[in-house]
């Protein structure tokens, strides 16, 4: 079975610094990963995906993500930190089951951003 | 484009009253339906899926239980509800090589 873990179940930054989420995935072959945004009170919003092209994946809002086989990771960065970013981040891989794809969460990040 | 509509978004229910949860997609024909549960402070555990009309799998073993009536709708009920059924619900749908597209969410309080 494929799993994520977050390394990170919060995470505080100032305004304008760099956004560092850590995610470490594990899975028996090439996955499908991505990265998901949750607002107070909100449903989900998908941020980026990797699906097995390019390594580096760019996102809405500025994030963007890289993916590293060797180091079985998934981390979401973000160059710049604007207060709007501050929400819970879920990293996600995907598992195909009878047709289907399952969605396997990570336990989120809580990003909160200081002004 | 694709839509998915989720109703209601909050609901109060008390111990032992019934429940059922409604999904819709547009814009989309035979997707990939999902229904997943999110504790409070914690992530997201798919409770079933359905991958056409009738066809419904359970991941986990629960109070709950789901239904797809047509191709596009997606149903998630309970008989009785447990104070354990509390938690925010989300649908999703799929295609193929996708990720989940959600809808909003119902935050279902039972007390």
């Amino acid at each position: 079975a494929q799993s994520v873990t977050q390394l990170d179940s919060h995470v505080s930054v100032s305004e304008g610094t760099p956004v560092l989420l850590r995610c470490n995935y594990s899975s028996s072959y090439s996955p499908s990963l991505f990265w998901y945004v949750q607002h107070p009170n909100k449903g989900l919003q998908l941020l980026l995906k990797y699906t097995s092209a390019a390594t580096l994946v760019k996102g809405i809002n500025g994030f963007e993500a890289e993916f590293k086989k060797s180091e079985t990771s998934f981390h979401l960065t973000k160059p710049s930190a604007h207060m709007s970013d501050a929400a819970e981040y879920f990293c996600v891989v995907s598992e195909g089951i009878q047709g289907a794809q399952k969605l396997v969460f990570g336990q989120g990040t809580r990003l909160t951003i200081n002004p | 484009s694709q839509t998915i509509h989720q109703w209601p978004a909050t609901l109060v229910q008390p111990v032992g009253s019934p429940l059922s949860l409604e999904c819709t997609v547009e814009g989309t024909s035979n997707p990939n339906l999902y229904w997943y549960r999110q504790a409070a402070g914690r992530g997201l555990q798919l409770l079933f899926y359905s991958v056409g009309i009738g066809q419904i799998s359970s991941e986990v073993p629960q109070n709950l239980s789901a239904s797809r009536p047509q191709d596009r709708q997606f149903i998630l009920s309970s008989k009785k509800l447990l104070l354990s059924d509390s938690g925010f619900y989300l649908c999703a749908w799929s295609g193929k090589g996708t990720g989940g597209v959600f809808g909003s969410g119902t935050q279902l309080s039972v007390l």
